[in-house]
């Protein structure tokens, strides 16, 4: 079956841009999670859905970082005036329902480059 | 806050070599522990887990122990091939937080 896929793969944005970035879940996974992760890092933690629901947005760097998942599936992160620092491997995750933890099904990711 | 350390990389053996790759974590509570692969050009993958202290996690031939004592989950293989060239990421979850918290990442690079 199909993974989660991420578009675009590769972004290059102008500095002072907005950008969207896609991801579509494995299908009938309920959670979803995005990360950044800069170059030579690990994954960083952004924000958290539960279908619809952003339950955690304690990881997003500031106010020009906006996510959503309006019909509990597809999401789009959103970055607003791109600055250099935003320069990064934006990573997806998806996992089913169920209680406790689920393992974390991860897309290849955007990798934005902001000149 | 909750963070894992890993031991730092690039780290290069020869195939047959014995593989460690050390990681501790400090987190309040009992987290949930993990080792994520991401093999070239492909993404995060999980390797292995536990879930509470004294489990061992395995797969592939890889293993790790989740050593609370020492707040520890080292990464072991008795004998590493090329295929296992790799980055290698230990992470962790607390419960019902959901969200995973990486390490830094180790490159692991396998000669013939």
């Amino acid at each position: 079956g199909a993974g989660v896929s991420q578009s675009p793969r590769y972004k290059v944005a102008k500095r002072g841009q907005d950008v969207a970035l896609r991801c579509d879940p494995i299908s009938g996974h309920v959670s979803l999670f995005w990360y950044q992760q800069a170059l030579g890092q690990g994954p960083e933690f952004l924000t958290y859905f539960q279908n619809e629901a952003q339950l955690d947005k304690s990881g997003l760097p500031s106010d020009r970082f906006f996510a959503e998942r309006p019909e509990g599936s597809v999401s789009t992160l959103k970055i607003q005036r791109t600055q250099q620092e935003d320069s990064a491997v934006y990573l997806c995750a998806s996992s089913p329902p169920a209680g406790g933890y689920n393992e974390q099904f991860f897309g290849p990711g955007t990798r934005l480059t902001v000149l | 806050g909750d963070s894992v350390t890993q031991m730092e990389g690039p780290v290069t053996l020869s195939e047959e070599a014995f593989l460690t790759i050390n990681c501790t974590y400090t987190a309040t509570g009992y987290p949930s522990l993990f080792w994520y692969v991401q093999y070239p050009g492909e993404g995060l993958q999980l390797l292995l887990k536990a879930t509470k202290a004294d489990d061992k996690g395995s797969n592939k031939g890889f293993e790790a122990t989740y050593r609370k004592e020492t707040t520890s989950f080292h990464l072991e293989k008795g004998s590493v091939q090329v295929s296992d060239s790799a980055v290698y990421f230990c992470a962790l979850s607390k419960q019902g937080a959901q969200k995973l918290v990486f390490g830094q990442g180790t490159r692991l690079t396998i000669n013939p």
